[in-house]
């Protein structure tokens, strides 16, 4: 089974669009991440939850927001899509939260193309 | 700038050479840890540091954390292609909550 579980794999979408991308992790960890990774494979944390509440946010455009149900589940939504928003999207989860050295466990990536 | 800069950015070396990766900042960090990442995949851990000056192996690659905690190297011995991939180092500074800030990476490739 796949700790770390995010779908679509890829998603092919046009400008102006709301897409939604979902993670599950079946580790019984507490936090969850999303991170983004550009073209130039630089890693950039968006969010991050703590027992479903929003812990870490970076300087991300309102369009994204993030929604954890429960603690094994953080799903993205991105409303009104744009160009830059084509990149590979990481969801990750760990056991501790990242100032404990947690591990993150990370998914294979969901990667978004804007056209 | 990045908070934290890999170098070399890219290498490509041949099966049996030895290499060294380095992960540089001006700031302190309370850990840091590598990780790799190979196509099509999500990064997954290597390594841990936490204090400053240790040192931790992995079969052929020895981690090393710097003294004053603003650096870290990966040396890998007598690479192989299976070395092939994306390194990433990766770091929580100090007085931070919770946020795990990437290098910007090493692509590394090994070949026959």
């Amino acid at each position: 089974d796949t700790a770390v579980s995010q779908t679509p794999k890829y998603l092919v979408t046009q400008m102006g669009n709301d897409k939604s991308i979902k993670c599950e992790q079946n580790l019984g960890h507490d936090t969850m991440y999303w991170y983004k990774q550009d073209s130039k494979k630089f890693l950039k944390i968006m969010f991050s939850y703590n027992n479903k509440e929003l812990i870490i946010n970076e300087t991300v455009p309102n369009r994204f927001s993030p929604k954890s149900p429960d603690k094994a589940h953080l799903n993205l939504h991105i409303n009104s899509l744009e160009l830059g928003d084509s990149a590979v999207y990481f969801c990750a989860s760990s056991a501790q939260l990242a100032e404990d050295t947690g591990e993150l466990f990370f998914g294979e990536g969901s990667r978004l193309t804007v056209l | 700038t990045q908070l934290l800069e890999q170098s070399p950015q890219f290498l490509s070396i041949q099966e049996g050479e030895n290499l060294t990766v380095y992960c540089n900042s001006s700031s302190v960090f309370s850990s840091l840890q590598w990780y790799r990442q190979e196509p099509g995949e999500g990064p997954v851990l290597l390594v841990t540091v936490v204090t400053g000056g240790e040192v931790k192996k992995l079969k052929r690659l020895t981690f090393q954390f710097g003294d004053a905690r603003k650096d870290s190297s990966l040396h890998i011995t007598a690479a192989q292609p299976g070395d092939t991939g994306l390194y990433l180092c990766a770091g929580v500074l100090t007085g931070t909550a919770s946020k795990l800030t990437f290098g910007t990476g090493t692509r590394l490739q090994v070949t026959l």
